[in-house]
């Protein structure tokens, strides 16, 4: 069983789009985090959420809005995409916010055209 | 937040012990060292974590001195499928889960 699971995995989609990718995670934490990865493979922390209640917001541009429905899901949409949002996005996963170790998907690999 | 510096590429050929140092001159306190691997097409995977001295798991080494100025990560006896990312980080419980992710070292390892 995945223990940080997200969807899509590949995502090709038009620039103007709008899309969104989902994150499920079975390992009853309660916290769930997006994290962004360029071409230059820097890892980027872009979301965290406690519970459904957003505690990082890194200076994202307001187009990706996250949602949580419950706090074993976080979902990333994305408005008007543009083409420097092409990027590796993953979804994590720890318990608590007072922790070194953080449990990553598979990365939802995203091409804006 | 404190800065790692570490090699950005490393080769090695099955067999060997692979050593990985990283650099953190300006460490805290209150901060731990981990490392994270990340395989191609996947997501960063925790290795190990110390505070000082050694830590040792099934999957590495971990050396710290007692200035914790830098790391040195031991893999003993790597394969071919511990070709991967390797990122060191410095990491303060408080930060919220908020990671800092260097460039990592592209460890190659070759037959």
């Amino acid at each position: 069983d995945t223990a940080v699971s997200q969807t899509p995995k590949y995502l090709v989609t038009q620039m103007g789009n709008d899309k969104s990718i989902k994150c499920e995670q079975n390992l009853g934490h309660d916290t769930m985090y997006w994290y962004k990865q360029d071409s230059k493979k820097f890892l980027k922390i872009m979301f965290s959420y406690n519970n459904k209640e957003l505690i990082i917001n890194e200076t994202v541009p307001n187009r990706f809005s996250p949602k949580s429905p419950d706090k074993a899901h976080l979902n990333l949409h994305i408005n008007s995409l543009e083409l420097g949002d092409s990027a590796v996005y993953f979804c994590a996963s720890s318990q608590g916010t007072v922790v070194t170790t953080i449990y990553f998907g598979e990365g939802s690999w995203l091409t804006v055209v | 937040l404190a800065k790692t510096t570490q090699p950005i590429s490393m080769d090695s050929y099955e067999g060997q012990e692979v050593n990985i140092t990283c650099s953190h001159n300006n460490i805290a306190t209150n901060d731990y060292i981990t490392w994270y691997q990340q395989f191609p097409s996947q997501g960063p995977r925790f290795i190990i974590q110390g505070y000082k001295t050694k830590v040792t798991n099934e999957v590495a080494s971990l050396f710290i001195p007692a200035d914790r100025k830098s790391s040195t990560l031991s893999l003993p006896r790597v394969s071919l499928s511990d070709t991967a990312v390797y990122y060191c980080l410095v990491v303060t419980n408080n930060q919220g889960g908020k990671l800092i992710f260097g460039q990592g070292t592209e460890l190659s390892v070759k037959p």
